[in-house]
């Protein structure tokens, strides 16, 4: 299965910075990789779907001005949190497509703990 | 949007007995998938289906996608203390390239 990395793990900011984060596909090239996010004892929600060579895609309530999504390569993707506030706190996954013997699979980063003082 | 209802919402067993629960959908996925997340880290895969009817097991667990493609189960046999975590049922609408859209979790608690 693909292994995807994400760093940092944990960052601590204050309010109004902006904060990068990485994903990278190891041993994959993935073309799309997809953002989520999870708030405290809540599930994973989909933010964006992050494109490479082209704009990302952005789910109904995220703000494409304020989570830039870059993806470079085919094994890279970054988000940008910009401005950052506090409300912003909560823990980023990134995911990928690869293929598990015959099958498409998703696999996960072991996400980014954002904390915005 | 789609979304998987997911229950039960926690649990709390003893350790040594089975474990079920189970997501439900308005919507038909062309995938299930099951994943487990321990705390502070990303969601691990356990099982996935991909067939309306699968049964398949993975060690202790045991996973079916329903035949009509809008629900699906996953047990776990003699539970031990490192079952402890949460699971999450997850679809994937479309084959390929698309994302998954996850139920709320199961938070399983597993007491020695």
């Amino acid at each position: 299965g693909a292994v995807v990395s994400q760093h940092p793990s944990r960052v601590i900011c204050k309010s109004g910075t902006s904060v990068k984060i990485e994903c990278r596909s190891l041993d994959f090239q993935a073309t799309t990789m997809f953002w989520y996010r999870q708030f405290p004892k809540q599930s994973l929600m989909l933010m964006a779907t992050s494109n490479e060579g082209s704009k990302a895609t952005y789910e109904q309530g995220v703000e494409k001005d304020k989570f830039l999504i870059n993806h470079a390569s085919l094994t890279l993707s970054t988000l940008t949190v910009t401005s950052a506030h506090p409300e912003d706190s909560s823990f980023y996954i990134c995911s990928i497509n690869g293929w598990a013997g015959s099958y498409n699979e998703q696999f996960f980063g072991p996400g980014t703990r954002l904390t915005v003082l | 949007g789609q979304q998987l209802n997911q229950s039960p919402q926690s649990m709390f067993i003893q350790e040594g007995e089975d474990v079920s629960m189970n997501c439900t959908s308005s919507s038909i996925f062309n995938t299930w998938l099951w994943y487990k997340q321990d705390p502070g880290e990303g969601p691990v895969l356990l099982i996935a289906l991909y067939k309306a009817g699968e049964l398949t097991s993975n060690g202790r667990l045991t996973a079916q996608f329903g035949i009509t493609r809008k629900d699906s189960f996953l047990n776990i046999s003699a539970s031990i203390p490192s079952d402890v975590g949460i699971y999450f049922c997850a679809g994937q609408l479309m084959a390929g390239n698309t994302p998954l859209v996850f139920g709320k979790g199961t938070r399983l608690s597993v007491i020695a």
